[in-house]
C-alpha cells in the first residue's frame, strides 16, 4: 500500500523562529501537497509540486516556502513562525490526473508560541 | 467563495441506522468526486470516488452524484460505532482538488 511518512509528528516553536516539516512518500508518485487542517476550514492547500525542483502555489501560501528536492521528498519552510500558523499539517502524493485518489501522510500538529 | 460545501457540519445516528451526507459544488468543471474519511489522529483517507449521475454502492456506503445540480451525497447504511469520523466531500478537476469544510459523524452504540 502507498505510503506517506511525515515528521516530527509534533513540534512547538515560539514567535520567530523557524521550522522545517519534513515529508516522504514512497508511492512513485509525481504529484505531493502540502495542507492544513483548521476546525471549520476543512483542508486547505499551501503548495503543491508536480515533481523534483518544480512548486506551485496554493490557496493559503502566504509564510510559507516550499522545496521538492527528489521524488520523494517534499518540505514546507515556516521562516518567521507567527501564531496564525498553528495547525495540523498533512502531506499528500498522488498520481498525475483528474481521477487520482490522493495518498496522507499521518499529520505534523505544529504550536506557535 | 468556497468551491465545496458539506452539511450538516455535524450528525448524531444510533448504531444501525442510516447516516446522510450532503455536498454541493459551486464549478461545473469538475469532473469527479471523492468522499474522504478521518478518523481522529490519522490522516484523511479516500472512501469512495463518482463521477457518473446516479448511485455507487460499496457495500454500506452509497454515493450519488446528480451533475445538472452539483450535488453528491453520501449514505451509511448501518452505522457502526466505527464510521464515526470527520466526512470530507472533495471535487476534482485536472490536478487541483478542493475539499469541504467537513461533516463530523458520531454513531452511537
Amino acid at each position: 500500500e502507498a505510503a506517506v511518512t511525515q515528521s516530527p509528528r509534533n513540534k512547538v516553536t515560539v514567535t520567530g523562529g523557524n521550522v522545517t516539516l519534513s515529508c516522504r512518500q514512497t508511492n512513485s508518485h509525481n504529484y505531493m501537497y502540502w495542507y492544513r487542517q483548521d476546525t471549520g476550514h476543512g483542508l486547505r492547500l499551501i503548495h503543491y509540486s508536480y515533481g523534483a525542483g518544480n512548486l506551485q502555489i496554493g490557496d493559503v501560501p502566504d509564510g510559507y516556502k516550499a522545496t521538492r528536492t527528489t521524488q520523494e521528498d517534499f518540505f514546507l519552510l515556516l521562516e518567521l513562525a507567527s501564531p496564525s500558523q498553528t495547525s495540523l499539517y498533512f502531506c499528500a502524493s498522488s498520481e498525475p490526473g483528474a481521477y487520482a485518489e490522493q495518498f496522507f501522510g499521518p499529520g505534523t500538529r505544529l504550536t506557535v508560541l | 467563495q468556497q468551491k465545496v460545501q458539506q452539511s450538516p457540519e455535524s450528525l448524531s445516528v444510533p448504531e444501525g441506522g442510516m447516516a446522510s451526507l450532503n455536498c454541493t459544488s459551486s464549478d461545473r468543471n469538475f469532473q469527479y468526486f471523492w468522499w474522504y474519511r478521518q478518523h481522529s489522529g490519522e490522516g484523511p483517507k479516500a472512501l469512495m470516488s463518482i463521477f457518473s449521475d446516479g448511485d455507487k454502492k460499496e457495500g454500506r456506503f452509497t454515493a450519488h452524484l446528480n451533475k445538472a445540480s452539483l450535488h453528491v451525497s453520501l449514505h451509511i447504511r448501518d452505522s457502526q460505532p466505527s464510521d464515526s469520523a470527520l466526512y470530507f466531500c472533495a471535487a476534482q478537476n485536472n490536478n487541483r482538488i478542493f475539499f469541504g469544510d467537513g461533516t463530523q459523524l458520531v454513531v452511537k452504540p
